[in-house]
């Protein structure tokens, strides 16, 4: 089975702190995806990387930068954070292949405060 | 813009009763469909998805879903609702653009009554 890791199931930090949120796959994935999940608005993607060193972004990428220096490894960047950036952050990957419609596999989630 | 559009954002079932949970999306390309299930304090996990080939789609734990392209809908049930189906089930539709992003709808919470 696909094992998405993220390294922390609730952070608390304060406003202007930069945060760094942990992915690691274990699956070889060439895909890895942030999204942050409110109540109401479902899962919006943040940023989206489909090889080391390759990324693109998402729907609401404002406030936030990735990096990807190893294929397993995706890490999410807060770069000074405020409050609204208090939410719920999922870690996904997937296989990328030429015909798409591979499935994703998320992380358990990082319930992140900022106060 | 592509969408997905799940009515009704919370649905209420009667333990033993059929479940319903509606999806309908819009796109201009055969999608690649999923169904994820959501239980409290977790991640997504994957239902069932559709790809090509049989348009009725069994996945994990009794559910399934049937693709119609006529009504743009891939709506999940489940013929016999256990008190362990209570989650939040979001569908998703690829991207007509990048197969390999998905685009989610806002999510149903069912709750299962005894």
């Amino acid at each position: 089975d696909v094992k998405v890791t993220q390294s922390s199931r609730y952070l608390v930090k304060r406003t202007g702190e930069k945060v760094f949120l942990e992915c690691v796959q274990d699956m070889d994935h060439e895909n890895m995806f942030w999204y942050r999940q409110d109540p109401g608005l479902g899962l919006r993607l943040i940023y989206f990387s489909y090889d080391v060193k390759m990324k693109e972004k998402g729907d609401i990428p404002e406030g936030y930068s990735v990096s990807r220096e190893k294929k397993e490894r995706f890490s999410l960047i807060l770069e000074s954070a405020s409050t609204n950036q208090t939410s719920m952050y999922l870690c996904a990957s997937s296989l990328g292949a030429r015909d798409g419609g591979w499935p994703q596999h998320f992380g358990d989630g990082t319930r992140l405060s900022i106060l | 813009a592509q969408s997905v559009t799940q009515l009704g954002s919370h649905v209420s079932v009667s333990e033993g009763a059929l479940v319903l949970l509606r999806c309908n999306y819009s796109s201009s390309v055969p999608p690649y469909l999923f169904w994820y299930v959501q239980y409290p304090n977790q991640g997504l996990q994957l239902l069932l998805k559709y790809t090509t080939g049989a348009t009725l789609v069994k996945g994990i734990n009794g559910f399934e879903a049937e693709f119609k392209k006529s009504e743009t809908s891939f709506h999940l049930t489940k013929p016999s609702a256990h008190m362990s189906d209570a989650a939040e089930y979001f569908c998703a539709v690829s991207s007509t653009y990048n197969t390999d992003k998905l685009i989610f709808g806002t999510g149903t919470r069912l709750q299962v009554f005894p």
